[in-house]
């Protein structure tokens, strides 16, 4: 099956500075790369998604990338505030045989501090 | 237009008994996945429904079942609870092949 590694674990930057994460997966299959916020005490937050079908995608001061030669996207976030200090989940999927939605495979997650 | 809806919020079980938790899926979404999330990890694929059918299924035992209804609303049942169980139980919904939209999850304890 599917398997996604995340780096860093950690990420500490200044305010304003970017933060950049990455990920990679085993199954060259996987056509859908969303990517996740999670709060203390909340579900995850979709904050941007690419297929595989495109290379970069951009929602104002989020941009994700896509390698589907080496098997890794990038999450790429700039300008960085104090709020957006959290859990950061990569994912991939394929989409399911026959019907239905996207099985997804997350990454172990990235804590994403922001000093002010 | 609502989000996805999760109940209960928290929940306290001991060990062998069993446990539903419930799931409301966003407005116009007819697929619910269930996710099991342990401290410190993300989230993990248990199973999917779509119109009312299995849809496939992650790496979890038998005793970790669902339901989908009509409203397309969904139950995860878990039997034989085991301490390692205790996680948070995501749901997220969505529309073909659209994004999935998660819920704010239940917290399971079992002691």
């Amino acid at each position: 099956g599917e398997n996604v590694e995340q780096h860093p674990s950690t990420l500490s930057v200044q305010e304003g500075d970017s933060a950049v994460i990455k990920c990679t997966y085993s199954d060259s299959a996987s056509n859908y790369f969303p990517w996740y916020k999670q709060e203390l005490g909340k579900g995850p937050q979709l904050i941007i998604d690419i297929r595989s079908n495109v290379g970069e995608k951009k929602d104002q001061r989020i941009a994700v990338t896509l390698n589907k030669t080496a098997k890794h996207f990038s999450l790429h976030i700039t300008e960085t505030q104090p709020e957006d200090s959290a859990v950061y989940f990569c994912a991939a999927s394929k989409i399911a045989s026959g019907a239905g939605s996207y099985q997804l495979t997350f990454g172990k997650g990235t804590k994403l501090s922001v000093i002010p | 237009e609502t989000g996805v809806t999760q109940s209960p919020t928290h929940l306290i079980k001991t060990r062998g008994q069993q446990v539903t938790l419930r799931c409301s899926s966003q407005s116009g979404h007819n697929t619910v996945s269930w996710y099991q999330q342990a401290l410190g990890q993300g989230p993990q694929f248990i199973f999917q429904y779509y119109r009312e059918e299995e849809n496939g299924r992650g790496n979890f035992p038998p005793r970790f079942s669902g339901l989908q209804f009509p409203n397309y609303s969904s139950e995860l049942n878990v039997n034989a609870l085991e301490l390692d169980d205790s996680a948070l139980y995501l749901c997220a919904s969505s529309s073909g092949v659209g994004a999935q939209y998660f819920g704010p999850g239940t917290r399971l304890l079992v002691l």
